[in-house]
């Protein structure tokens, strides 16, 4: 298998840009979570999916963050503007749901917003 | 709020030389707690997960071990290739999947 994929890996942008973060969970799997990773907020889930529909989206930080799951093997975080303040480390997980828990992480999205 | 607390924040050992560290965390209904280990650059890799009191888990020199209020995880004889940041996160709700992390513990092992 070939883990969860993101795209891309890095990204650089200009304050009031759109940015749009790929991902495609393992197959099989029924959850998928976004989460950013900073150095003084640690790691942070965003919002996560089961069965392709959003369940908790508590950690959007606000409306300019926007996520979809439009079928099983594609989910998109979209941040329109970009501010500098989100320039971080994205990663997608994803897991198989039911009785097994285990989150497997992709390699992440680093972003950084000028 | 669910609060998890990794300590220390940063760990220098000498290749062999065995420790400890430490997860503390305040939920109420524990529904599991999980180890990650991450390199720079790269996402966390699931380790262990725990889900209760005098549980333990074992993978060659790591031992993961679950208190009502904490997590160890014991490196015995550790190398240089177990240099990584240390996450651990608790699961509280049966029903969401959410994960609250603390913010890592970074092990060198000097050889």
């Amino acid at each position: 298998d070939a883990g969860v994929i993101q795209s891309p890996r890095h990204e650089v942008t200009e304050m009031g840009q759109e940015v749009t973060l790929r991902c495609k969970p393992i197959s099989g799997h029924n959850s998928l979570f976004w989460y950013r990773q900073t150095m003084m907020r640690g790691l942070e889930l965003l919002i996560y999916f089961n069965n392709n529909v959003p369940i908790d989206d508590s950690g959007m930080p606000e409306d300019r963050f926007s996520a979809k799951m439009p079928n099983a093997s594609f989910s998109t975080l979209k941040i329109q503007p970009s501010e500098p303040r989100d320039s971080a480390v994205y990663f997608c997980a994803s897991s198989p749901g039911g009785n097994t828990d285990t989150q497997y992480f992709g390699p992440g999205t680093r972003l950084t917003v000028l | 709020e669910d609060q998890v607390t990794q300590s220390p924040e940063a760990l220098r050992l000498q290749e062999g030389e065995s420790s400890s560290l430490n997860c503390s965390y305040t939920v109420s209904g524990l529904r599991g707690l999980f180890w990650y280990r991450q390199d720079p650059g790269k996402g966390p890799e699931f380790l262990f997960t725990l889900y209760s009191a005098g549980e333990e888990k074992e993978k060659e020199r790591l031992k993961a071990t679950l208190t009502k209020k904490e997590s160890f995880l014991h490196i015995t004889a550790p190398k240089p290739e177990d240099s990584a940041t240390y996450l651990c996160a608790v699961r509280r709700d049966p029903g969401s999947e959410k994960l609250v992390f603390g913010k890592g513990t970074k092990l060198t092992v000097n050889p």
